[in-house]
């Protein structure tokens, strides 16, 4: 079944520790996003690419990095949680920079003690 | 940049009765996109319905409807004869020039028996 897949599911992590979160799409889409959504702020882009090999950032980047070797992957990784990284994460795709509706992946909790 | 505002952080509906949940938006772009996103208490992001800012005529996905009134820079979803279903949470977002979207803080609703 195509579409966007994200791992773990759920996590739940100490603070310092190094974390990546897993973004796999079969679409073929060209352009994929990170977002964290937090209790009445709604959705904030973390990171972007347009394409693959190329990465962007969004509203809220501090904290997290990002690689987008193929077209497929997109993973975010924390490189020192901190608590105010708790949050639910979800990565998105779209065919390409035009005004696409955007497909969302499951997400995916993530809890930094 | 761009800005979403909900203005309705809950809202009640009766069964079978429409419900209008309001959105306005803030864009320096001749160009843009808006669209609406339900997330059901089960956590995805399930998109309805999308308007283009050079669309004239209002946008429609079966009990979905965008009353998109561009001079107001508003974007109400409509949803007719609601069902149980429909209680969830519903997002506002823009992506215009930038091609990112920026999301609203959302609107809980709930259908009532």
């Amino acid at each position: 079944i195509a579409g966007i897949t994200q791992a773990p599911t759920s996590q739940i992590l100490a603070a310092g520790r190094r974390m990546t979160l897993r973004c796999t799409q079969d679409m073929r889409h060209n352009a994929m996003y990170w977002y964290r959504q937090d209790l009445g702020l709604g959705l904030r882009l973390i990171h972007y690419s347009n394409t693959a090999g190329t990465t962007g950032k969004g509203e809220v980047p501090d904290g997290y990095s990002v690689s987008r070797a193929n077209t497929d992957d997109f993973p975010l990784t924390l490189a020192s949680a901190v608590p105010s990284q708790t949050s639910v994460y979800f990565c998105a795709s779209a065919p390409g920079q035009g005004l696409y509706e955007q497909f969302f992946g499951p997400g995916t909790r993530l809890t930094v003690l | 940049a761009q800005k979403i505002t909900q203005t309705q952080p809950g809202m009640f509906v009766q069964e079978k009765e429409a419900v209008t949940l309001d959105c306005t938006y803030d864009t320096s772009d001749q160009s843009y996109g808006l669209f609406w996103y339900k997330q059901p208490s089960s956590g995805e992001m399930i998109f309805l319905i999308y308007q283009g800012s050079y669309d004239e005529q209002n946008a429609t996905e079966g009990r979905y409807s965008l009353n998109f009134q561009k001079a107001r820079k508003s974007a109400n979803l409509v949803i007719s004869a609601s069902q149980l279903g429909d209680s969830a949470m519903y997002f506002c977002a823009i992506r215009g020039s930038a091609r990112q979207l920026t999301f609203g803080s959302g609107t809980q609703l709930t259908v009532l028996p």
